[in-house]
This record gives structure tokens, sequence and C-alpha cells, in this order.
């Protein structure tokens, strides 16, 4: 089954406490990039990757990492999270960046930062 | 630039009565347009997209949108609503620049 699977889900951490969430796709994609999803604000992009290892800041990069080593998976990486950075995350993915392609995103990743 | 505006934060139907919900948009170029839908504790799915052919898409589940650009409107539509379309709805316009999400529409349906 073609999919974008994330993990953890649910994450409770402290602030400080470095933390990664991975994300992989089975669709051979080219593009991966990384949202955070706030009430209010939509979806604003933090990250994305048009293949590997080539990797660029979105509308809302402080504070994150990414990395693309392989076409499959690309982590978020907060190495120092702060409250602010509490939030619903999700991981998309697409054939490329194409204006006329599809997104398919993964079920997200609650994070809660205290 | 470009931009999406969603009209309503919240739309509110009873079963079996239509549903609009609006998107406004704004591009430099000619973009293409697509809906998505998030249901509680999941992703988002695409619903429909348009890519500047037949300007009334259909999509999934009983949905359509129509692309006036006259209006820079790409509103959703389903004439009867049901249980399961109680959702959050997001518009998004893509175009050689960027990729942009509006703030959401959160559609609840009344018994």
């Amino acid at each position: 089954e073609a999919q974008v699977t994330q993990n953890p889900r649910y994450l409770i951490t402290v602030t400080g406490k470095k933390l990664t969430v991975t994300c992989s796709q089975n669709m051979n994609h080219e593009y991966m990039s990384w949202y955070r999803q706030d009430p209010g604000l939509g979806l604003r992009q933090i990250y994305y990757s048009m293949t590997v290892e080539v990797t660029d800041k979105g509308d809302v990069p402080e504070g994150y990492k990414v990395s693309r080593k392989e076409k499959r998976n690309f982590p978020l990486i907060l190495e120092s999270p702060s409250p602010n950075q509490t939030s619903l995350y999700f991981c998309a993915s697409s054939p490329n960046r194409d204006r006329f392609n599809i997104q398919y995103f993964g079920a997200g990743t609650r994070l809660s930062v205290l | 630039a470009q931009s999406v505006t969603q009209l309503d934060s919240h739309v509110s139907v009873s079963e079996g009565t239509p549903v609009l919900l609006r998107c406004n948009y704004s591009s430099s170029y000619s973009p293409s347009l697509f809906w998505y839908v998030q249901h509680p504790n999941k992703g988002l799915q695409l619903l429909l997209k348009y890519t500047s052919a037949a300007t009334l898409v259909k999509g999934i589940n009983g949905f359509e949108a129509e692309f006036k650009k006259s209006e820079t409107s790409f509103h959703l539509t389903k004439p009867s609503a049901h249980m399961s379309d109680a959702a959050e709805y997001f518009c998004v316009v893509s175009d050689q620049d960027d990729m942009r999400f509006g703030a959401g529409t959160r559609l609840t349906v009344k018994p």
C-alpha cells in the first residue's frame, strides 16, 4: 500500500531535549516536505527536499533541522525544543515539485513541549 | 506572490442539506487549486484538484468545485451533506513559485 509513515504519532517532551520525528514514504517520490498545523493558521511549510541531499527552508524553519540521505526518508530534528514548537506536524511527499502534483500526507505527529 | 483565503472558519449544516465552503485565491500565474479533507486524527486526503482543464471539477464523495477566474474563487460544494462529511477542509493554491494552504474550514453536520 502506498503510504507516508510518521513516527511517533504522539510525543510529550521537555524544553531542550533533542528529538527526531521520522518520516518514510514507499512511493519513490522525489519531493518531501514537513508542515506544522496550528489553529487558525492552516499548514505552514517548515522544510522541503527536492531530491536526495537537497533541502531548503520553508516559511517557518527556525528551530528545526532536516536531512535527506536517502530518497524514502526525511526526518525532522528539533535540537532544542521550546514550548512554541508544540504543534501538529505532517510529513508529505509527491513525485516532484510540479504544481499539478498531489501531495500525500502522513497521519501526523502531535508534539507537546513542556 | 500568492495567497489563499477560506472565508469561513466554521460551517454548520444539517444532514441532507447542501454544503458550501468558500475559497478565494490570488496568484501571479495560472495556478493549480486543490481541496484536501482532514478527518479527526488523520492526515490530509485529496478531495479534488483543478489544473486548467474543465472549470467544474468533480471529486470524491460527491464533492465538486468550480474554478471562477473572474472572481478568483474555488468554492467547494456538495448537494447533500452526510454525517461522515464532518471534518476540516483546506483549500490550497500552487503555482511556479510556491504552495499555500488556507487556514481551514471546520464542517459540522447536525443530525
